[in-house]
């Protein structure tokens, strides 16, 4: 158990949809990574926040957009949902602001868009 | 940018034989490299990490990597393969952004078959 919780494990969808991802972080860890998994992109970084600011932005799409409140916790939209977004979207984080400090991953929220 | 490149996204080993696993780094100041590892219906975990105290490095499981300067290579390796190593292996970069917030960029994995 890393300690990092997302809900939920699973959600189907149609196209066009908009859903929320939920990330609670290890207690104590300041940092919130969110990645997407992909079969042919592997795993892409999207967006990092640290202690409720965003930090660092990656293959974000527009329609996508994230947020950290102040408890810490992360919530990643995903709204107009095409067929492509079906994914596996992982939260991870860190303690620390730098490197190299290890990410603690949760166990995914799969993705399915119809 | 820092980055990661995997050489073979599906290796296959006998069960008892050697693992090894190819990871080349492209950095242009010392990198911090990590090797994660993937079970099915489960998140990355830690297997190990180079910051640069020892250029061999021990992980769990038996797992070790190499990091190699002139070869800018850190390969994992292992040295008898068990039936619960097949998992999907992930080569990982750390460095700072602009602002000084670590970002870390993963490899394409690499899937690891066992045969028995």
């Amino acid at each position: 158990d890393s300690g990092v919780t997302q809900t939920p494990k699973h959600l189907i969808t149609a196209t066009g949809q908009r859903v929320t991802l939920r990330c609670s972080p290890r207690s104590g860890d300041l940092s919130v990574y969110w990645y997407q998994q992909s079969l042919d992109q592997g795993l892409q970084f999207l967006i990092q926040y640290y202690n409720g600011e965003e930090r660092a932005k990656g293959n974000i799409l527009e329609r996508f957009s994230a947020q950290q409140f102040p408890d810490l916790h992360s919530e990643l939209n995903l709204s107009s949902l095409e067929l492509g977004d079906s994914a596996l979207y992982f939260c991870a984080s860190s303690e620390g602001r730098g490197p190299p400090g290890e990410l603690f991953f949760g166990e995914g929220s799969r993705l399915t868009v119809l | 940018a820092q980055s990661v490149t995997q050489l073979g996204s599906h290796v296959s080993v006998s069960e008892g034989a050697l693992v090894l696993l190819r990871c080349n780094y492209s950095s242009s100041v010392p990198p911090y490299l990590f090797w994660y590892v993937q079970y099915p219906n489960q998140g990355l975990q830690l297997l190990l990490k180079y910051t640069s105290a020892a250029t061999l490095v021990k992980g769990i499981n038996g797992f070790e990597a190499e990091f190699k300067k002139s070869e800018t290579s850190f390969h994992l390796t292992k040295p008898s393969a068990h039936m619960s190593d097949a998992a999907e292996y992930f080569c990982a970069v750390s460095d700072r952004n602009s602002g000084g917030y670590q970002k870390v960029t993963f490899g394409i994995g690499t899937k690891l078959q066992v045969i028995p």
